[in-house]
């Protein structure tokens, strides 16, 4: 089954607490991207990757890194987490064809920043 | 800047009565539009993509249509089960032609 998977689906931590949120994918998809939903604002891209050690900034990147070693795994990682990045987060991946096609996303992670 | 607006931002229908929404944009060069279904604590589902004026495109009770500045999304006799928050996307060939932007949603109940 082609899917999108999110660890963890729901995580509390306090303010400075280094933590990675895994995704992965089982499409073999170039693309993968990490957005955050919170109310009133919408879906807002935070990093992509178009492959392997290619990465780049989306709207609000500030706060956040991540790594793409592999093609499967993409990483989202909050070094210093703020309550401002409480919010909910999703990994999403497609295939990067000239015809940007289906984008499928993961479950999403519940992140709580104390 | 790249711009999607949604309208309304809440939608109550009954069974049956038939609607649209709306999907506003503004990018520098489209290079697709998508839309999606989200159901309360979930990811978004893909429904369609379009990439020029003109196209559309059906799945069951909804259709999808694009003109140069906006889409819609019809719904034809709905059921409560279609009752879901409706997100439309842009992706632009700005900078590396890479980046999606969304609107904040419809959310749509059908009351049956």
């Amino acid at each position: 089954e082609a899917q999108v998977t999110q660890n963890p689906r729901y995580l509390i931590t306090v303010t400075g607490k280094k933590l990675t949120v895994t995704c992965s994918q089982n499409m073999n998809h170039e693309y993968m991207s990490w957005y955050r939903q919170d109310p009133g604002l919408g879906l807002r891209q935070i990093y992509y990757s178009m492959n392997v050690e290619v990465t780049d900034k989306g709207d609000v990147p500030e706060g956040y890194k991540v790594s793409r070693k592999e093609k499967r795994n993409f990483p989202l990682i909050l070094e210093s987490p703020s309550p401002n990045q409480t919010s909910l987060y999703f990994c999403a991946s497609r295939t990067s064809g000239r015809a940007p096609d289906t984008q499928y996303f993961g479950p999403g992670t519940r992140l709580t920043v104390l | 800047e790249d711009q999607v607006t949604q309208s309304p931002e809440a939608l109550r229908l009954q069974e049956g009565e038939s609607s649209s929404l709306n999907c506003s944009y503004t990018v520098s060069g489209l290079r697709g539009l998508f839309w999606y279904r989200q159901d309360p604590g979930k990811g978004p589902e893909f429904l369609f993509t379009l990439y020029s004026a003109g196209e559309e495109k059906e799945k069951e009770r909804l259709k999808a249509t694009l003109t140069k500045k906006e889409s819609f999304l019809h719904i034809t006799a709905p059921k409560p089960e279609d009752s879901a928050t409706y997100l439309c996307a842009v992706l632009s060939w700005a900078n590396t032609g890479n980046q999606f932007y969304f609107g904040t949603g419809t959310s749509l109940t059908v009351i049956p």
